[in-house]
């Protein structure tokens, strides 16, 4: 079972507040990534960090922020939400063995809704 | 540009019955990780199936198993006697380079399987 989790799995919010969705993993792993996922749809990386203070955007622009101060934490923080901003998203570790990434183990996910 | 290309956006299979979901990649790496990932309806994204580059043998756990064909670089899942839990989006994943010797994970669009009664 992966020890990655994700709180809170939902939240229905108003529309200019400040939100942050955790992510936590016991594993150990260098590498974290913060995915945005609408529902039956593709995964879009919007951050990755390859370790402590290193963090960098994915391909999909996003108006969210990250920060990886401890290994096993990585934050994702909206300053003002946005309807647009509605969706899954999802967070991932991973580990490497040298400069190959062996398996990704995914948290269940936060359903994010904005009103 | 590395890509990862699912062509079939949906499938269906019959219960008991076999499906292949297939998957293509690019890349000009030789020594590599290939998966596919499971994601039920509401649930946990979880692996399937891992399969090592540099390793003829195609990977199989138990009623999943791989026809990887690195010269194509094609990846397909095959999945045998399908149950009614298998009903779900499957992804392709491939850590592609992103520069400075870093890696990232990288999802084909997902093929989505309903597996009928």
């Amino acid at each position: 079972e992966a020890d990655i989790y994700q709180t809170p799995r939902y939240l229905v919010i108003g529309t200019g507040k400040k939100i942050t969705l955790e992510c936590s993993q016991t594993m150990g792993h260098d590498k974290m990534y913060w995915y945005q996922q609408d529902p039956g749809m593709e995964l879009h990386l919007i951050h990755y960090s390859y370790g402590v203070n290193s963090t960098e955007k994915g391909d999909l622009s996003s108006e969210s922020t990250v920060s990886r101060i401890r290994t096993e934490h990585f934050p994702l923080t909206l300053e003002s939400a946005r309807p647009s901003h509605t969706s899954q998203y999802l967070c991932a570790s991973s580990e490497s063995v040298g400069a190959v990434d062996t398996e990704a183990f995914f948290g269940q996910g936060t359903r994010l809704t904005v009103v | 540009a590395q890509t990862v290309t699912q062509s079939q956006p949906e499938m269906s299979v019959q219960e008991a019955e076999t499906v292949t979901l297939s998957c293509t990649y690019d890349t000009s790496e030789s020594d590599y990780y290939l998966f596919w990932y499971k994601q039920p309806p509401s649930r946990q994204m979880i692996l399937v199936i891992r399969q090592e580059a540099y390793k003829q043998q195609n990977a199989t756990e138990n009623r999943f198993s791989v026809n990887f064909q690195k010269a194509a670089k094609s990846f397909s899942l095959k999945i045998s006697d399908s149950q009614l839990g298998d009903a779900a989006m499957y992804f392709c994943a491939y850590p592609s380079y992103s520069g400075a010797g870093s890696y990232q994970l990288t999802f084909g669009k997902g093929t989505k399987l309903s597996v009928i009664p």
